[in-house]
């Protein structure tokens, strides 16, 4: 079952900030993140492990609440690069399972 | 490392025709997925192999649908019988095996087909 994510677009303009949100029905063991920019492949930004809480990748960083079954991922400060569409994955038996994507668009 | 490369990036097919896509992974990888991706919705898991070996398939994978990945190397997707709905993007993936739940993919760019 893929986890839920909100909101399911934001706007932003350079330097302000947002917060993109995962959640699932299953227990999760991890959160992978991904971005995907208009008519590329999707790039890995960071997995999330349970316990455990990973920066990575520019201003960007995330949270893992496993007691809740959610993740939140952090942009900060936006830049111009920050805008694609951003999913999150869960996985289970070698399986990762996306959601339908958060399209955050950065304005000049 | 030249990344995951996919064949061909565009198809357009009429309907009831067989299609056959080419991916090639990472060449150190050991897995390789496929998945489907349609517009507004995140990519949707088809099937992975574990070398040569074809571990799991959706269960929303029609049997007009199948996949191989002889000698552990490239992967081929073919579709028999396409029908509109299978319009999508299709995308491949690689990987290092590391764990059930943290596995790093590396994605092709994809094959868009277009069924008329």
């Amino acid at each position: 079952q893929q986890p839920v994510q909100s909101p399911q677009a934001v706007i932003l303009r350079e330097g302000e900030d947002a917060v993109i949100n995962c959640s699932s029905s299953k227990a999760l063991y991890s959160v992978h993140w991904y971005r995907q920019k208009h008519g590329e492949a999707p790039v890995f930004l960071m997995i999330l492990l349970k316990g455990g809480e990973q920066k990575g990748h520019e201003k960007i960083s995330a949270s893992f609440n496993e007691k809740k079954q959610q993740s939140s991922l952090y942009l900060t400060a936006s830049q111009l690069s920050y805008s694609g569409t951003y999913f999150c994955g869960t996985a289970f038996d070698y399986k990762l399972s996306f959601g339908a994507g958060t399209t955050v668009t950065v304005r000049a | 490392d030249t990344g995951v490369s996919q064949d061909p990036r565009h198809k357009i097919t009429k309907r009831g025709q067989n299609v056959t896509f080419r991916c090639d992974p990472i060449s150190e990888h050991n897995r390789l997925y496929w998945y489907r991706q349609t517009l507004g919705q995140g990519p949707e898991f088809l099937t992975y192999f574990q070398n040569e070996a074809q571990l799991e398939k959706s269960r929303l994978l029609s049997d007009r649908f199948s996949a191989e990945r002889p000698k552990g190397s490239f992967s081929t997707l073919e579709i028999q019988r396409t029908e509109q709905g299978d319009s999508a993007m299709y995308l491949c993936a690689s990987s290092l095996e590391l764990s059930a739940t943290n596995e790093k993919l590396f994605f092709g760019s994809g094959t868009q087909l277009s069924v008329l």
